[in-house]
């Protein structure tokens, strides 16, 4: 079962803010973010783990709650350059160890001058 | 450092060919997974591997199978293909397992079944 993020679209000006948000129904070990523009590769954010450890970009923030299985990407005073597909991505638990890496369907982000 | 290679970048078959594409890691990393995306079904987990082993495999029929040599390059391979197999192949590797540090992907390999 795949994560399920929302909204699945966003348009903002440029400097305003945007949330993120993933949620899956499974006990996750990790949550990734990642950023795909057109006709690109995903580009890695930020990973989450559980027990609170966070890697990623200085400029970029999430929190995972552990507890209700959730993560948020938090956008702040949004530049042009922010603009793409956001993809959360998900490794939970199963009943052999830790599953591969599932992906939400995605929310496009536009940013507007 | 160089980044995730995959080869070809695109590629036409045929249905009912067999096709292999390929995946050359960032240097140094040992785990390779591959992805199918699509507009329809978006990125969807095809397997992973860690040290020439497959750790998961996603919900794919057999016809898709893949591989990992010593070297940590990764070839996937695609038998019997149908026009549903028509997508956007994409290789990520990270250092370790379950890409504790992220996962790098490659551009892609453009399959386009006819």
């Amino acid at each position: 079962q795949q994560p399920v993020q929302s909204p699945q679209a966003v348009i903002l000006r440029e400097g305003e803010d945007a949330v993120i948000n993933c949620s899956s129904s499974k006990a996750l070990y990790s949550v990734h973010w990642y950023r795909q523009k057109h006709g690109e590769a995903p580009v890695f954010l930020m990973i989450l783990l559980k027990g609170g450890e966070q890697k990623g970009h200085e400029k970029i923030s999430a929190s995972f709650n552990e507890k209700k299985q959730q993560s948020s990407l938090y956008l702040t005073a949004s530049q042009l350059s922010y603009s793409g597909t956001y993809f959360c991505g998900a490794i939970s638990y199963s009943g052999g160890g830790a599953d591969g890496l599932t992906f939400g369907k995605g929310t496009h982000l536009i940013i507007q001058p | 450092k160089a980044g995730v290679t995959q080869t070809p970048r695109y590629l036409i078959k045929t249905r009912g060919q067999q096709v292999t594409l390929s995946c050359s890691p960032i240097s140094g990393h040992r785990s390779v997974s591959w992805y199918q995306q699509t507009p329809g079904q978006g990125l969807q987990f095809l397997f992973e591997y860690f040290s020439e082993t497959q750790r998961n495999k996603g919900n794919f029929p057999g016809r898709f199978s893949g591989r990992q040599f010593s070297n940590s390059r990764s070839e996937m391979n695609v038998s019997t293909l149908e026009l549903g197999d028509s997508a956007l192949y994409l290789c990520a590797s990270s250092l370790w397992g379950q890409g504790s540090n992220g996962y790098t992907f490659g551009s892609g390999t453009r399959l386009t079944v006819v």
